[in-house]
């Protein structure tokens, strides 16, 4: 069976300082994988998006970036961390056009 | 962008009501969804609704598609008080990606 895992689960960072969130998947080949962030009592927006190694797609522009390094890891980073970068952050894979499966997400506090 | 917009915003009823959310989406889509959400954690896939079906049934849940009016609707009959979450349609887009547009979600509580 296939699942996917998130970490950290919660992290504190100060303004300013670098961010790294992994994401992976077990249990199946070259998934699509997504990042998302939902703000505070928010929906979800999408923020990248991977068909591929290698292949990313952003969809909102801004103060992060994703890389795929291998087929079923999928990275969240920034350079420097902002307060407007708070938020629950959270991966999920699909495999065809269906429905997507979602990690635990990591609840990040930039302070 | 956020394509789709649900309403209710929050939706407060009591055990054994039935409970009714809606959605509307902005462009042509490959399929609808439904998602639910408990309070911190991930989503979790509830129903999906192809853009040429009209009505789908799923236990206690049922949904509806209006692509001429491009809106959804998710009804959940006999509510249980474990159905208290966020719930949040999601629209799936034509093409490669597969990626999906999300709405702000509808929270629902059910009162024992």
């Amino acid at each position: 069976s296939q699942t996917i895992h998130q970490w950290p689960a919660t992290l504190v960072q100060p303004v300013g300082s670098p961010l790294s969130l992994e994401c992976t998947v077990e249990g199946t080949s070259n998934p699509n994988l997504y990042w998302y962030r939902q703000a505070a009592g928010r929906g979800l927006q999408l923020l990248f998006y991977s068909v591929g190694i290698g292949q990313i797609s952003s969809e909102v522009p801004q103060n992060l970036s994703a890389s795929r390094p291998q087929d079923r890891q999928f990275i969240l980073s920034s350079k420097k961390l902002l307060l407007s970068d708070s938020g629950f952050y959270l991966c999920a894979w699909t495999k065809t056009a269906r429905e997507q499966y979602f990690g635990p997400g990591t609840r990040l506090t930039v302070t | 962008s956020q394509q789709g917009e649900e309403d209710p915003q929050a939706l407060s009823i009591q055990e054994g009501e039935n409970a009714t959310m809606n959605c509307s989406y902005k462009t042509s889509i490959n399929n609808l969804q439904w998602y639910r959400q408990n309070s911190g954690r991930g989503l979790v896939h509830l129903i999906l609704i192809r853009s040429n079906e009209r009505e789908k049934h799923s236990g206690r849940l049922r949904v509806t598609l209006d692509t001429s009016k491009k809106s959804s609707s998710l009804l959940i009959t006999a509510s249980r008080a474990a159905d208290t979450a966020s719930y949040f349609c999601a629209a799936q887009e034509w093409g490669g990606s597969e990626k999906l547009v999300f709405g702000k979600g509808t929270k629902l509580t059910v009162n024992p």
